[in-house]
C-alpha cells in the first residue's frame, strides 16, 4: 500500500504569512492527489483536487503543486479562517490513502 | 443540491456489530461510487472501502477485511455499512462521501460509533 507523510505536523503562523505544507508517497503517484481543510466537529472540505485544480468557492490564495511522490499545499495569506487541520489524500488503484495532517495553529 | 444524510451516533459492546447508513440526495445515486472514511478521536482520516453504488461491488481495504460490509439499496439510494465484531479502537466518527476522479466532494455530516462495555 501507499503511505503518505506530512510535513510539518504542526505549523504556527501569524495572519498574513505565506504558509507551504508537503505531502510525500511512498512510491510515484499520479496526479490524483486532493487537498482537504478539517475543522474541528466538521467533515473534511475538498480544496484542490487533481494536484492543482482549485474546488469550486474555494479562496484563491490556496493552490496545489507538485508530481509524484511530493506535492505542496500553499497558502498565499494566511487568513483567521484558515486554522485548521489540513491532509493530503492519494488515489491509486481503487484505493485512497490519507496523509497524517498538518496543523495551522495561531502564532 | 448534492446531500449525504448518515444516520445517528450509536453506542455498542465490545464484540457487537453496527451498520450505519449514508442517504444520497440531488443527484443519480447509480453514478457514483460511495466510499467510507473513518476517524478516531484526534486522529487522521483512515480510508475504508467503497462500494459501486450501480452495481454492488465493493473494495475494502486489507485492514478490514472480513469486518466491514458495505451495500446498497438502489430504491432508497442508500449505502450502508456494517462492521462487526467491534472492540474500543473502532470508536471512530464514520463518514461517506461520493467520490468523483478520485477524490471526494461531497460528504456525510459523519456518525459517532462509540464501543464501551
Amino acid at each position: 500500500d501507499i503511505q503518505m507523510t506530512q510535513s510539518p505536523s504542526t505549523l504556527s503562523a501569524f495572519v498574513g504569512d505565506r504558509v507551504t505544507i508537503t505531502c510525500r508517497a511512498s512510491q510515484h503517484v499520479n496526479r490524483w492527489l486532493a487537498w482537504f481543510q478539517q475543522k474541528p466537529g466538521q467533515a473534511p472540505q475538498l480544496l484542490i483536487y487533481q494536484t492543482s485544480n482549485l474546488e469550486s468557492g474555494v479562496p484563491s490564495r490556496f493552490s496545489g503543486s507538485g508530481s509524484g511522490p511530493e506535492f505542496t499545499l500553499t497558502i498565499s495569506s494566511l487568513q483567521p479562517d484558515d486554522f485548521a487541520t489540513y491532509y493530503c489524500q492519494q488515489y491509486h488503484n481503487f484505493t485512497s490513502t490519507f496523509g497524517p495532517g498538518t496543523k495551522v495553529d495561531v502564532k | 443540491q448534492v446531500q449525504l444524510l448518515q444516520s445517528g451516533a450509536e453506542v455498542k459492546k465490545p464484540g457487537a456489530s453496527v451498520k450505519v447508513s449514508c442517504k444520497a440526495s440531488g443527484y443519480t445515486f447509480n453514478s457514483y461510487p460511495i466510499h467510507w472514511v473513518r476517524q478516531a478521536p484526534g486522529q487522521s482520516l483512515e480510508w475504508v472501502g467503497w462500494i459501486n453504488a450501480g452495481t454492488g461491488g465493493t473494495l475494502v481495504s486489507q485492514n478490514f477485511k472480513g469486518r466491514f460490509t458495505i451495500t446498497s439499496d438502489t430504491s432508497a439510494s442508500t449505502v450502508y455499512m456494517e462492521l462487526s465484531s467491534l472492540r474500543s479502537e473502532d470508536t471512530a466518527v464514520y463518514f461517506c462521501a461520493r467520490e468523483t476522479g478520485g477524490t471526494y466532494f461531497y460528504w456525510g455530516q459523519g456518525t459517532l460509533v462509540t464501543v464501551s462495555s
